[in-house]
């Protein structure tokens, strides 16, 4: 069955980095973009950006720009999605999901909580 | 960049309701729109993509429709386990996706 994995909780202070994994299993890796979702807490979802598995290619929100960096490993089916100079308002849960050829996310992972605090 | 605006923010519903949101799109999005579910420390649940098309396993008192800017997902006969916040998403963007800021389902 499809399932997305994702790395464990962190914990970060501001101006530092944090990289989030997300490991694919049940279907064909490069067959299918994967997509980086983020939600505040108690506020609603917000688009990162996503990659493509097979060529590598990425595309990120605007906001995000010059601070994400998306990449993949097709020997161990994952996913990683870095964010550079965190700051308090980048706590949040971060997930990743896959994206089905009509453009709707049908599996995500479980959420992975990073919290930026000094 | 495309903007999705949901309402009513929240609303308070009883068993057995029949409960619309309404979601529109700042631009034409044709039907590139999708609606989730999601409770409280969980992840997002797909229940309706392309405007119209029930995932797979979603009950069918969920439905959704519309085309261009103004979409509705609604919920036939409200049940205990409908309670939750719901997201649209559109997809007609080539390099983005956006949510809309989500409706809270209550229990009145």
């Amino acid at each position: 069955q499809v399932q997305l994995v994702q790395s464990g909780a962190e914990v970060k202070k501001p101006g530092a980095s944090v990289k989030v994994s997300c490991k694919a299993a049940g279907y064909t890796f490069t067959g299918n973009y994967i997509h980086w979702v983020r939600q505040a807490p108690g506020q609603g979802l917000e688009w990162i950006g996503r990659i493509n598995p097979s060529g590598g290619s990425t595309a990120y929100a605007q906001k995000f720009q010059g601070r994400v960096i998306m990449t993949r490993d097709t020997s161990t089916s994952t996913v990683y999605m870095e964010l550079s100079s965190l700051r308090s308002e980048d706590t949040a849960v971060y997930y990743c999901a896959r994206e089905r050829p009509g453009r709707y996310l049908d599996y995500w992972g479980q959420g992975t909580l990073v919290t930026v605090y000094s | 960049d495309i903007q999705m605006t949901q309402s009513p923010s929240s609303l308070s519903a009883s068993v057995g309701d029949r409960v619309t949101i309404t979601c529109r799109a700042s631009q034409s999005i044709s039907s590139y729109l999708n609606w989730y579910q999601q409770k409280p420390g969980k992840a997002p649940n797909l229940l309706i993509y392309a405007a119209s098309s029930l995932q797979s396993g979603v009950p069918s008192r969920f439905s959704g429709s519309g085309s261009g800017t103004d979409f509705t997902l609604t919920i036939s006969s409200l049940q205990p386990e409908d309670f939750a916040t719901y997201y649209c998403q559109e997809s007609y963007s080539t390099l983005g996706r956006t949510f809309g800021q989500g409706t809270k389902v209550e229990i009145k």
